[in-house]
């Protein structure tokens, strides 16, 4: 069964540094996410993208977050200038359709992660 | 606001016995509602939507307009099952639609 794929699968890296997380979505997906979980807490959605821009993003995703599909078929998540607090799990995920009510292209299918430690 | 709530953050059961892990949720129309399991820091893997109505690994969810509940069950746990379980909705409007979830249920099935 395909999957989406995240690199790396954990990164260690100095405040104020830059971080790029990289996902492979599902390959007939159009829709894509970035979700984020801190230690201990909930899954917290960052950015949704579809037909090459931002849908929708939260009020986490700010200035130091971009993210970016450069061809066909990586998803990057950029934090500039990270710091402390950003240290968390990042899950990408992907779906194949747009949301239709009822629809089987409905679920959203989740990568394992890339756990971000920022020191 | 349109949000999902679990109202149990730990949940241990023996082997065996009945398992319900709560789901309450807040939406305006007709929700759509998902539960998510994620085992031991693997990724989130769906487990069952609302709309399917199957059954996946034994576990079913009804989902109670009158209560807004979707609460998950499995007459016979298994250890197999001890997983950290989310609730989730989604939300905004538009085709990208995201998931929002609940702040998810660590259930621990005992021997």
């Amino acid at each position: 069964e395909p999957e989406v794929t995240q690199t790396p699968s954990h990164q260690v890296t100095q405040m104020g540094q830059e971080v790029i997380l990289r996902c492979v979505p599902i390959s007939n997906h159009l829709y894509f996410y970035w979700y984020r979980q801190i230690l201990g807490q909930k899954v917290e959605f960052l950015v949704s993208f579809y037909n090459n821009e931002i849908s929708e993003k939260s009020e986490i995703f700010d200035d130091q977050f971009s993210v970016e599909r450069p061809d066909g078929s990586n998803f990057t998540l950029k934090i500039r200038s990270t710091k402390l607090e950003d240290s968390a799990m990042y899950f990408c995920a992907s779906r194949r359709t747009g949301w239709r009510s009822g629809g089987s292209g409905n679920t959203i299918y989740f990568g394992e992660g890339s756990w971000l430690t920022v020191v | 606001a349109q949000r999902v709530t679990q109202p149990e953050k730990l949940l241990s059961v023996f082997k065996g016995a009945p398992v319900e892990l709560k789901c309450n949720y807040s939406y305006s129309g007709s929700p759509e509602l998902f539960w998510y399991v994620q085992y031991s820091r693997q990724r989130l893997q769906l487990l069952l939507r609302h709309i399917s109505r199957e059954s996946i690994k034994g576990f079913t969810a009804d989902l109670n307009k009158g209560e807004t509940s979707f609460h998950l069950k499995k007459p016979f746990a298994q250890e197999e099952d001890s997983a950290m379980y989310y609730c989730a909705l989604p939300i905004s409007s538009g085709s990208a639609r995201q998931l929002t979830f609940g702040s998810g249920t660590q259930l621990t099935v005992l021997p």
